[in-house]
């Protein structure tokens, strides 16, 4: 079992870059959540996917950020542009989906943008 | 990894100590709950569940009490060892829905 995959560990741009963090979910699970950690705000749900549908994108921050899930092995979250606030560990969780479905998930990509 | 400790409560143990970390949430409709372990440079790893038809559940030394009636939830990890020096999050879920919502975690600090 390999687990939830996300690349790149690190990525460290310049404010106006844009950004694409990936994702590969673990094999046979349905749903796809990508969250965001600051020391501030703790563990925030960005977007989560059903089958590769989004169903709930009420904590994306604002237009600058999307994501996409084209199938069922991978996701994407962009940042266009990016801004020195958006500097925070994004981590990647997939689940069997459903109400008491444990999310399992990667270890992260940390983003610095200075 | 980043360090999320500057800002969280901390329980520092001794090895060998029993540790108990607690968590209250506050949505009455949670039924399901989870409690998550982070070390540095990692994502949370699930550690053990317990649904709200439960009071208590019990892992391989650990152990998980639901308290409804006052809404707490606690995890107690029995003779304590350096390697469960982590961050420890509850989180909860609501019936009918498929995401989770965390707590802001506990540093648990475990000294040989």
């Amino acid at each position: 079992d390999a687990g939830v995959i996300q690349s790149p560990r690190h990525e460290v741009t310049e404010m106006g870059q844009e950004v694409t963090l990936r994702c590969k979910p673990i094999s046979g699970h349905n749903s796809l959540f990508w969250y965001r950690q600051t020391m501030m705000r703790g563990l925030e749900l960005l977007i989560y996917f059903n089958n590769n549908v989004p169903i709930d994108d009420s904590g994306m921050p604002e237009d600058r950020f999307s994501a996409k899930m084209p199938n069922a092995s991978f996701s994407t979250l962009k940042i266009q542009p990016s801004e020195p606030r958006d500097s925070a560990v994004y981590f990647c969780a997939s689940s069997l989906g459903g109400y008491g479905s444990p999310l399992h998930f990667g270890n992260g990509t940390r983003l610095t943008v200075t | 990894g980043e360090s999320v400790g500057l800002h969280l409560p901390t329980l520092s143990v001794q090895e060998g100590d029993n540790s108990i970390i607690n968590c209250a949430y506050s949505n009455s409709a949670s039924d399901y709950f989870i409690w998550y372990k982070q070390e540095s440079g990692k994502g949370p790893q699930f550690i053990i569940d317990i649904r709200s038809n439960m009071d208590k559940r019990q892992g391989q030394r650990v152990t998980v009490l639901l308290n409804k009636t006052v809404k707490h939830l606690s995890l107690q990890i029995a003779a304590t060892q350096p390697g469960d020096s982590a961050v420890y999050f509850c989180a909860e879920n609501v019936s009918g829905y498929s995401t989770l919502t965390f707590g802001k975690g506990t540093m648990l600090l475990v000294s040989p």
